[in-house]
């Protein structure tokens, strides 16, 4: 069992929709919880960076993490056309003092289009 | 992604060559990782390096791969005697303080092996 799950999709959703991306894990120990976004041939962009529990919110996007569900979530409001990407999900445990390094582990991506 | 840069794009090597992978950080940023994305799979943690140290290389396999970042210069990748398994896409990323400090990807070194 891999330790992030992520449906790889695709999703095909119409312009404006709302979109959920979610993925579940299976370490507890992990703290930091992150969405890039991909676009083909290109390298991850950082959309959002949490840590804990709770909810984040910036512009269209919304990062939500249960740690009780061992559950994460990004939803994108009114989305377009330029949102179509590959969305990567990616965690770091941090080590005993909480602190992160880097090492993350990503999900598989899920492949997002956003047609007109 | 334009901060952190990553040359060649793309690298063709026959089976038993040299690889060698460079990566620029962002500017301010000494804190290098490198990520491996096999196809149909996720990034992969390969190896993480500030200036003239490596901090952590537990995601490097054991033979053939090796990482260094100098004092002066970019950071490298390189893979010796490359097999057609080492085909992939090879992301660098960089942070600003290692600590507690979300990572900048560049567009990545996709390597193929012939």
């Amino acid at each position: 069992q891999k330790e992030v799950e992520q449906d790889p999709g695709p999703l095909s959703v119409p312009e404006g929709a709302i979109v959920s991306l979610n993925c579940t894990y299976s370490n507890s120990a992990f703290q930091y919880f992150m969405w890039y976004r991909q676009y083909s041939r290109k390298g991850p962009e950082l959309l959002m960076y949490t840590y804990s529990s709770g909810n984040k919110e910036d512009g269209r996007f919304t990062a939500q993490v249960d740690k009780s569900s061992k559950y994460i979530s990004l939803f994108i409001r009114d989305s377009q056309p330029s949102d179509s990407a590959t969305y990567l999900c990616a965690m770091e445990r941090g080590d005993a003092g909480g602190t992160s390094y880097g090492k993350l582990t990503f999900g598989q991506g899920t492949i997002l289009t956003v047609h007109p | 992604n334009a901060g952190v840069m990553q040359n060649p794009r793309h690298l063709v090597r026959r089976r038993g060559q040299e690889a060698r992978l460079r990566c620029s950080p962002m500017k301010g940023h000494s804190h290098v990782y490198w990520y491996r994305q096999l196809p149909e799979e996720g990034l992969k943690f390969m190896v993480y390096l500030q200036k003239e140290n490596i901090i952590d290389e537990s995601g490097m396999p054991k033979e053939r791969f090796s990482a260094e970042f100098p004092k002066e210069g970019p950071s490298i990748l390189r893979i010796q005697q490359v097999v057609r398994g080492d085909s992939a896409a090879y992301f660098c990323a960089s942070s600003l303080i290692g600590v507690n400090s979300p990572l900048h990807f560049g567009n990545g070194t996709r390597l193929t092996v012939t």
